[in-house]
């Protein structure tokens, strides 16, 4: 069975980079066509999709975070990592990482989320 | 304003049915299979529905998916007390080259 952890440092000050990691147990994360995706939720309000990174190492960003965003792998720790830019306040959320399944589904390209992790707090403050 | 929309809260009575809905555009729903999320309080996103009415394993067939044009739905049949959770639809978006969540539905069961 597959698991997701995050890691992170709960709490970050303004202007500075902040850095998550989430572990994967119970597969290699680079078997499989899988992407390693990266969602977070700010208090009172809905998820968003911060990005992803496919197991051979394609990512692709929400365009709205694209500058500050980059996402990693780590495959000799079966790890992969979330490094956000410049953050503000407005970063502050829970933090998730996820496993993607991507394909083709009568036609039309697919994309869903089928195991979570159980999510990380960030505070951005000084 | 989220590109997909859903309604903030819905409610029923246990035992009743309930739907669900999440609308788009021709850039999203009309376009890619969409996926359900239930979120219980205090607990991680789990995956309900995937490619429009496909459950994963271990997933009761109380839940169930639909779509149409730019239009999806998930229904809760049954339903029962712990199914009072947060439930997000999400979709690839070919305008933005990525995922878009709705802004999630907040179902109570009263």
């Amino acid at each position: 069975q597959v698991q997701l952890q995050e890691s992170g440092p709960g709490l970050v000050k303004p202007s500075q980079t902040l850095s998550l990691t989430c572990t994967v147990s119970g597969d290699s994360i680079s078997s499989g066509y899988y992407y390693w995706s990266w969602i977070r939720q700010p208090a009172g309000r809905g998820l968003e999709w911060i990005g992803r990174i496919f197991t051979y190492g394609t990512t692709n960003y929400n365009s709205s975070l694209k500058s500050r965003v980059a996402i990693s792998l780590d495959t000799s720790n079966n790890q992969f990592s979330l490094n956000l830019s410049s953050v503000t306040a407005a970063d502050t959320a829970v933090y998730y990482c996820a496993r993607g399944n991507s394909g083709y589904h009568y036609g039309y390209s697919y994309f869903y989320m089928d195991v979570w992790g159980k999510g990380t707090t960030i505070t951005v403050s000084s | 304003q989220s590109v997909v929309t859903q309604p903030p809260s819905a409610s029923e009575t246990p035992g009743q049915r309930v739907t669900i809905s999440c609308s788009g555009s021709n850039f999203n729903i009309q376009t890619t299979p969409i996926s359900w999320y239930q979120r219980l309080p205090g607990a991680a996103p789990k995956l309900l529905i995937y490619n429009n009415n496909q459950r994963p394993s271990g997933v009761p067939d109380r839940f169930s998916g639909s779509k149409s044009d730019t239009a999806a739905s998930l229904a809760i049949s049954g339903l029962q007390s712990e199914d009072e959770a947060d439930y997000f639809c999400a979709v690839w978006d070919d305008s933005l080259k990525g995922v878009v969540f709705g802004g999630g539905t907040k179902l109570s069961v009263l």
